[in-house]
């Protein structure tokens, strides 16, 4: 079965500063696709990222990009320039059939002031 | 946009009881989902459905039934509440095709079973 790993349950990062989310992950396919997902106290669940794994391009969205390491199933998160909005819960997830998405257990992202 | 609307927001039950958590999308979404959400977890998928008529079950479907008479709707059902079933429960929806395609969550249940 797939499983997704977040290996930092909380980290902590200085306002402009940059941080990095690790994510690895455990899987037979070769075709699937990762996402990162924002969690704010809200609950609501935001797409922040998003990687094909048959791309070797790192995608990137503003100040949010990935490191898409295939061989090594690494796939890290980071947030440059980072905002108190930023703070919530980051969840990094696995889909290769499109009902079943697998989540890790999320990293809690602090931004301090 | 409604997008994916969960109701209630909230319930609290007592151990034993039933309930339906409902689920409706807008969007002529075939796929939907439902997830929980537990203290120190991610989401886990409960049941999914590829379109009306057809359901099946996820990684933790026990204690849970669906169905999915129309496109727009996928109700979960809780037969007999236990504490275990306490957390929060998300439904999705999205497009058939490619394991790409954007997922669209609701805004969450909260359910307290006591």
């Amino acid at each position: 079965a797939q499983t997704v790993t977040q290996s930092q349950p909380e980290m902590s990062v200085q306002e402009a500063e940059t941080v990095t989310l690790s994510c690895t992950y455990d899987t037979s396919e070769s075709d699937y696709y990762l996402f990162w997902y924002k969690q704010p106290p809200s609950r609501q669940m935001i797409l922040v990222i998003r990687q094909e794994a048959y791309k070797q391009q790192n995608a990137t969205e503003n100040r949010f990009s990935v490191n898409f390491q295939k061989a090594a199933k690494s796939f890290s998160l980071k947030i440059s320039d980072s905002q108190l909005g930023d703070a919530a819960m980051y969840f990094c997830a696995y889909r290769s059939v499109p009902y079943d998405m697998r989540f890790g257990a999320g990293t809690r992202l602090t931004v301090k002031p | 946009n409604a997008g994916v609307t969960q109701t209630p927001k909230f319930q609290v039950l007592k151990t034993g009881q039933s309930m339906t958590l409902q689920c409706a999308q807008d969007m002529n979404h075939e796929y939907m989902s439902w997830y929980r959400q537990d203290p120190g977890m991610g989401l886990r998928l409960i049941h999914y459905s590829v379109g009306a008529g057809i359901t099946d079950q996820g990684e933790v479907p026990n204690g849970y039934n669906v169905s999915r008479s129309t496109t727009e709707d996928f109700p979960l059902r809780l037969l007999s509440a236990a504490p275990s079933q306490t957390s929060v429960y998300f439904c999705a929806s999205s497009y058939s095709g490619t394991s790409g395609n954007t997922i669209y969550f609701g805004e969450g249940s909260w359910l307290t079973v006591v």
